[in-house]
């Protein structure tokens, strides 16, 4: 079983449509968790920290399940610009800052 | 500031032929990591340097050596490329390591025939 597992997708979605992602991982201990955009040839860059409380900039929210070992990602009112990979990122163990990556869910956003 | 910066950008190598795979930073950070991308994985992580003169293996280390030369640049070396290497690197940096936000490089996109 993958430390982090997401669904691939892709979604296809009209614009203004909101859509859900979501994450699930296997390591209880994990104490900071993430969604990371990537871009077609990008590098990732972070989009938002998820806390336990669930959280919410502008059109995105993030909730976190840690009961269930669940993370989620609601972006409302999709824009052509958000089409990108979108990944679930969850923090090992060890000491020092280890990020583990699922391998990313693609929303292309159409008009 | 151009935040982390990477070279080359795309290189093709014959198996067995050696290369390093440069990358820096200007943040000030005191982290710097090397991971690799391959289709349907997430960011494996190959080697990280916590701080200034140490340096960690991560989750895929094999075949791969690391250089931290000093605060801001951070190499990879493959001694010996393969065609199971062929992949797109990336670098990153965090403020320290226990700092939740890396920032990343634009990536190598390497192929080895």
């Amino acid at each position: 079983r993958k430390e982090v597992e997401q669904d691939p997708g892709p979604f296809n979605v009209p614009e203004g449509a909101t859509v859900a992602f979501n994450c699930t991982y296997s390591n209880s201990a994990s104490q900071s968790f993430f969604w990371y955009r990537q871009d077609c040839r990008k590098e990732p860059k972070l989009l938002m920290s998820v806390y336990s409380s669930g959280n919410e900039d502008g059109r995105f929210t993030a909730q976190l399940n840690r009961a269930s070992q669940y993370i989620s990602l609601l972006i409302r009112d999709s824009k052509l610009s958000d089409s990108a990979t979108y990944l679930c990122v969850v923090s090992g163990s060890g000491g020092y800052n280890k990020l583990i990556f699922g391998a990313g869910t693609r929303l292309a956003v159409h008009p | 500031n151009a935040g982390v910066t990477q070279t080359p950008k795309f290189q093709v190598l014959k198996t067995g032929q050696s290369m390093t795979l440069q990358c820096a930073q200007d943040m000030n950070h005191n982290s710097m990591y090397w991971y690799r991308q391959d289709p349907g994985m997430g960011l494996r992580l190959i080697y990280y340097s916590a701080s200034e003169g140490t340096t960690d293996k991560g989750e895929v280390p094999n075949g791969y050596n690391v250089s931290r030369l000093n605060k801001r640049e951070f190499s990879l070396r493959l001694e010996s490329a393969a065609p199971s290497q062929t992949s797109v690197y990336f670098c990153a940096s965090s403020e320290n390591p226990s700092e939740d936000t890396q920032y990343f490089g634009p990536g190598t996109r390497l192929t080895v025939l």
